[in-house]
C-alpha cells in the first residue's frame, strides 16, 4: 500500500517569488509519481510525472519537480509564480506493476498575492 | 478529441433518493477510474473498470454504491438511498492503458449535494 503526505495545506506567496510545494510518499513497492493541478470547480490537470530516468522532471507552466528516492520525496518548484498559478496542487503515486490507480495527498492550496 | 465528459456537473438529491453519475471516457480509452473528493480532502480511489468488467472496487463503500461500464455507453456510478455524507465531488478519469505509467485524464467532476 502507498501513502502520500503533502506537508503544507496552504502556501501563500507573492507574485514573481519562487515556490516549493512539498510531497513525501511511503511505499513498499516501486512507484510512479505525479503532480496534478486543480483550478476552482475544475477537474485535475497533469502538471508533470516521474516514471524513470532523470530525477529532475520538467512540466507545464514552468513547473519542475525532483525525485529523491532516499528521502522518498517529490517536491514541486517554480522559480517565479504568477497570479494564474493560484490553485490546488495534488501529489499522487501509482504502483509501477499494477493498474493506474492513483493515491493522492491531501492537497496544497497555493495562493498568489500581488 | 473531446476530453473526459462527466454529467451532470451539479446534482442535488434529497436524502433517500438515488444519484446517477455518468462518465464518457476519451475516445480510444477503455479504462475508467472513479474518485471521490470530500470537502477539504484529496481524491480517494473508488473503483477501476474496463469495458463490462470491474477490475478493482477496493475503494467502494460496501453498501449503496455500484458502478458499471457497459459495452456501449458511458460508465455509471450509482448511489442508492443517498445520505448527507455522500455530498462530495466525484471525478472520473480514463486512460488508454491500465498500466501505472499511462496518463489518466480527468473529467470536470460531478458535484453531488444531498439535502
Amino acid at each position: 500500500a502507498q501513502s502520500v503526505t503533502q506537508l503544507d495545506s496552504q502556501v501563500p506567496v507573492f507574485e514573481e517569488a519562487p515556490v516549493e510545494l512539498r510531497c513525501n510518499y511511503s511505499s513498499s513497492v516501486s512507484v510512479y509519481l505525479f503532480w496534478y493541478v486543480q483550478y476552482p470547480n475544475q477537474g485535475l490537470q497533469l502538471l508533470l510525472k516521474y516514471l524513470s530516468g532523470s530525477t529532475l522532471v520538467k512540466g507545464i507552466n514552468g513547473f519542475e519537480a525532483e525525485f529523491n528516492k532516499s528521502q522518498t520525496s517529490f517536491h514541486l518548484r517554480k522559480p517565479s509564480v504568477h497570479i494564474s498559478d493560484t490553485a490546488e496542487y495534488f501529489c499522487a503515486v501509482s504502483d509501477t506493476q499494477g493498474a493506474q490507480k492513483l493515491v493522492f495527498g491531501q492537497g496544497t492550496r497555493l495562493t498568489i498575492n500581488p | 478529441n473531446a476530453g473526459v465528459m462527466q454529467n451532470p456537473r451539479h446534482l442535488v438529491r434529497r436524502r433517500g433518493q438515488e444519484a446517477r453519475l455518468r462518465c464518457s471516457p476519451m475516445k480510444g480509452h477503455s479504462h475508467v477510474y472513479w474518485y471521490r473528493q470530500l470537502p477539504e480532502e484529496g481524491l480517494k480511489f473508488m473503483v477501476y473498470l474496463q469495458k463490462e468488467n470491474i477490475i478493482d472496487e477496493s475503494g467502494m463503500p460496501k453498501e449503496r454504491f455500484s458502478a458499471e461500464f457497459p459495452k456501449e455507453g458511458p460508465s455509471i456510478l450509482r448511489i442508492q438511498q443517498v445520505v448527507r455524507g455522500d455530498s462530495a465531488a466525484y471525478f472520473c478519469a480514463s486512460s488508454q492503458q491500465g498500466r501505472g505509467k499511462a496518463e489518466a485524464f480527468f473529467g470536470q467532476g460531478t458535484r453531488l449535494t444531498v439535502v
